[in-house]
Parts: structure tokens; C-alpha cells; sequence
């Protein structure tokens, strides 16, 4: 079982919806991370948390807006989505130290389409 | 910039052979990092492997092992005895330099299907 739980698996929603992807990790990890990926494609980096604030942005469109209510808990709220933000989306955590052992643990990915 | 190029899109291997997965980076970093990753279509990114710029011997996890050439600024993967389960994308990415304390900024290259037939 993978160590960083997101939720829902998948999800289907309109252009007008207003939904949230949830990513949760428990290995004290102090930096979270969003990641989308298209098919076929390599992952594209969208935000980055180190303790709690928001460190990177990559220039992500305002429909998608993050949140990182504590060190365990990172949010993707989703407002206005278009057809072509329909992807995986996955979340990351990362340990400081000892990279060679922990590097980057991923969520399973919440599978998004928008309709 | 930081890049990764994997220049295999697909590559088809019988069961039980062994596989090299090419990957070649591109840094003016003294210190970095190269992992790899497994992707089975369950969409999960499975972290296999870890090289540091400043390690002197090449890593090695079970089946997994990472061929590292410094000097021609490459880092690829080889699985000994494949198995059907290998049967994924295989992503090859570096990590930059510190952003801030605790974030580690990945880039990932094109990504190689390996196929591993009966």
C-alpha cells in the first residue's frame, strides 16, 4: 500500500463544477507536491509545499487553487475546469534527509475528466 | 536548465532477459540526483532506484540496478531476469537544485514503455 493515500481515485465533473482532490501522508514529511500528467506524457510539476507554504508555482491558471491545511494534509481545489485539464493528477511528499532511501513517495493519482 | 532525455519510446524484451533503459541528463550542477520510476497503467509512480552525483559505485535494489557514467552524463537502468510484472512505463528524472529547505524539484524525461513478452 502506498504510503501517500489520495482521494478520490477518480472523478468526472462538469465545466462548472466546484470539486477538491485530497492528498494525505503520515511519514512526517515536510514537503508536498502537485503533479499533473496527460497521457503518454512524463509528469508535469504544478505546485510545490515546503513546511506549509507554498514555494512553487508554475505558473498553474487560477481554476486551480492549492491548499495545505497542516504538514499531513495537501488540497487541489478545482473551479471552471476546462476539457483539457482532464489527466492524472498526482500528489508527492518528500523527506529532506537521506534522499538515496525516500526521494519522492506518489499518491496512486486521482484520474480527472472533465466534461 | 535541467534535462533528461530518454531517446527509447517502447522497447519489447522476452521474459527472464535482461534490459538496459537508456537515460541521459543534462546539468551544470555539481550535485544532483537520479532516480528512477515505474509506472504501471494503475497510474502509481513506484520509485525503484537512487544515484547521487558524488556516489562512487553504481547503485543497485534487487533487480534493479543504475549503470552511471558521470563523465558522458548518463544513468541508465538495468533489470536483470525480467519478469512479466515489469511490464510498464519507466521514467527517468533528476532532482534540481534546492528550491527551499525539504523541496526537491523533479524533472522527468519522455518516459520508455517496456513490454515484457511470455
Amino acid at each position: 500500500d502506498t504510503e501517500v493515500t489520495q482521494t478520490p481515485k477518480h472523478l468526472v465533473m462538469g465545466m462548472t463544477n466546484k470539486k477538491s482532490l485530497k492528498c494525505e501522508q503520515h511519514m512526517g514529511h515536510r514537503a508536498m507536491y502537485w503533479y499533473k500528467q496527460k497521457a503518454k506524457k512524463p509528469p508535469e510539476l504544478m505546485f510545490v509545499y515546503s513546511y506549509e507554504k507554498l514555494s512553487i508555482n508554475e505558473s498553474v491558471p487560477s481554476r486551480f487553487s492549492p491548499e495545505c491545511p497542516n504538514s499531513s494534509l495537501l488540497n487541489l481545489h478545482l473551479h471552471a475546469l476546462q476539457p483539457e485539464d482532464s489527466a492524472l493528477y498526482l500528489c508527492a511528499s518528500s523527506q529532506d534527509r537521506r534522499p538515496q532511501f525516500y526521494g519522492y513517495t506518489f499518491g496512486s493519482g486521482t484520474r480527472l475528466t472533465v466534461v | 536548465a535541467q534535462k533528461i532525455t530518454q531517446t527509447q519510446p517502447g522497447m519489447f524484451v522476452q521474459e527472464k532477459e535482461a534490459v538496459t533503459l537508456d537515460c541521459t541528463y543534462d546539468t551544470s550542477d555539481q550535485s544532483y540526483g537520479l532516480f528512477w520510476y515505474k509506472q504501471p497503467s494503475s497510474g502509481e509512480m513506484i520509485f525503484l532506484i537512487y544515484q547521487g552525483s558524488y556516489d562512487e559505485q553504481n547503485a543497485t535494489e534487487g533487480r534493479y540496478s543504475l549503470n552511471f557514467q558521470k563523465a558522458r552524463k548518463s544513468a541508465n537502468l538495468v533489470i536483470s531476469a525480467s519478469q512479466l510484472g515489469d511490464s510498464a512505463m519507466y521514467f527517468c528524472a533528476m532532482r534540481e537544485h534546492r528550491i527551499i529547505q525539504g523541496a526537491q524539484k523533479l524533472v522527468f524525461g519522455q518516459g520508455t514503455r517496456l513490454t515484457i513478452n511470455p
